[in-house]
């Protein structure tokens, strides 16, 4: 069975930093192109960043560009997202999201929620 | 980027009714075009990729067609299980982008 589980949200005033990390299961993590996508409090998806299996390809939306970071270590199972200079529009619940290729989002985490507040 | 509209942005619907939810693209996407389920307090979940491939597990009441700017999710029969909010999603061309969604309530 497959499972993705996010952790290290929680409550950073803004300007400030977290590191959200998803630990995933149940499918070969290592050959999987992975994504964060994220949901702001009542509102719709917006996707934020996608990362190819090796690390050699990575995207971002233009309003995260330069102040987030998305990195995989393939020994862990694990994704990573480091978000920098933290602004109220980045509160909302972040997924981490399993992607086939440049395609759809097949599996989905239980998400982790970012309150970026003063 | 790509805008994805949903029409309607809600509905309401009686047990066994069909329902239709139509997402129109900004500019012609082909058939890189996917729906999600999004139940209350739930991660999403995929329901049909391509605009009209089924999904394993899902219950066949659930179809997509379309393709180029106009797609369109039938749900057959809707059973209570079904109230959600349905997005479609665009994968052609970064940033992939999502409709606003489109909430499903049970009469």
């Amino acid at each position: 069975e497959v499972h993705l589980v996010e952790s290290g949200g929680g409550l950073v005033q803004p300007g400030g930093s977290l590191r959200l990390s998803c630990v995933v299961s149940g499918f070969t993590f290592s050959d999987s192109t992975m994504n964060w996508v994220r949901q702001a409090p009542g509102k719709g998806l917006e996707w934020v960043s996608y990362i190819s299996s090796s690390s050699g390809t990575i995207y971002y939306t233009d309003s995260v560009k330069g102040r987030f970071t998305v990195s995989r270590d393939n020994a862990k199972n694990s994704l990573y997202l480091q978000m920098n200079n933290l602004r109220a529009e980045d509160t909302a619940i972040y997924y981490c999201a399993k992607s086939d290729g440049y395609s759809f989002f097949d599996y989905w985490g239980q998400g982790t929620l970012v309150t970026v507040s003063s | 980027e790509i805008v994805l509209t949903q029409s309607p942005d809600f509905q309401s619907v009686t047990p066994k009714e069909k329902v239709t939810i139509t997402c129109r693209a900004s500019q012609s996407i082909g058939t890189s075009l996917h729906w999600y389920q999004q139940k209350p307090d739930q991660s999403p979940k995929l329901l049909i990729n391509y605009a009209s491939q089924s999904i394993s597990g899902v219950p066949s009441r659930f179809s997509g067609s379309g393709s180029g700017t106009d797609f369109t999710l039938t749900i057959n029969s809707l059973e209570a299980e079904d109230a959600a909010v349905y997005y479609c999603h665009q994968s052609i061309t970064l940033p992939w982008t999502f409709g606003q969604g489109t909430k499903v309530e049970i009469k």
